[in-house]
């Protein structure tokens, strides 16, 4: 069966600090992983990665995807209190149209 | 602007009535989503649409139902047979299966 794990479930920072949310997979014949923010009811695209090894880097944030090992991980530097919300890790496979298969989610808390 | 509107954001219905959730999108998108989102679950697949007039079930289809009429509208239909009904339920839209998702903001139904 396939699946997405995403860990920790959950995350409390302090401003400033650095996060790495980690996200695990196991999907057939795999097409593409994308990582979303969700802070209080629609989420927001953040980065859609198809390729091991390329970093993608928005701003702060920054993901890389490792194929090999089924994973991708998501970085936040600098963290803000802007950055709490929930991240959703979620995997697309060629097997299954456009399904997207979602992870639980990583609720990140950051104070000030 | 473009998006997706879901409506209404918020729905209260008794047990034993069917409820539609709208979603309308202007992206030209040819893919609409829906999901069901609960605390400490992720998001999961109740149907899918790749293009107009057709559609698929996703992983907990039952008690729901759907239509495609036109490319712009994907309704959602919660039935009586829906055993837990009480959600948030986030539609989506991409241009094709194969690109990101983008998200409404969802509606809260709460059935008593």
């Amino acid at each position: 069966e396939d699946k997405v794990v995403q860990s920790p479930l959950s995350l409390v920072v302090h401003e400033g600090d650095t996060v790495t949310l980690n996200c695990s997979y196991e999907v057939t014949n795999f097409r593409s992983l994308l990582w979303y923010k969700q802070e209080k009811k629609a989420p927001t695209f953040l980065f859609m990665l198809t390729s091991s090894g390329i970093e993608k880097k928005s701003g702060r944030l920054s993901s890389i995807l490792d194929k090999k090992e089924l994973f991708s991980i998501l970085n936040i530097t600098a963290t803000q209190t802007g950055d709490s919300a929930i991240y959703l890790c979620a995997v697309g496979s060629y097997n299954q149209g456009g399904k997207l298969i979602f992870g639980q989610g990583t609720e990140l808390s950051v104070k000030p | 602007d473009g998006g997706i509107t879901q409506s209404p954001k918020y729905l209260f219905r008794k047990e034993g009535q069917n409820v539609t959730l709208s979603c309308e999108q202007n992206l030209n998108h040819d893919a609409m989503y829906w999901y069901r989102q609960d605390p400490g679950q992720g998001l999961r697949l109740i149907y899918y649409s790749q293009i107009v007039n057709d559609f698929q079930k996703g992983d907990i289809a039952e008690g729901y139902s759907v239509s495609r009429e036109k490319k712009e509208s994907f309704p959602l239909t919660v039935t009586s047979a829906q055993k837990n009904p009480t959600a948030f339920y986030l539609c989506a839209s991409s241009m094709t299966t194969l690109t990101e998702a983008f998200f409404g903001q969802g509606t809260r139904l709460t059935v008593v």
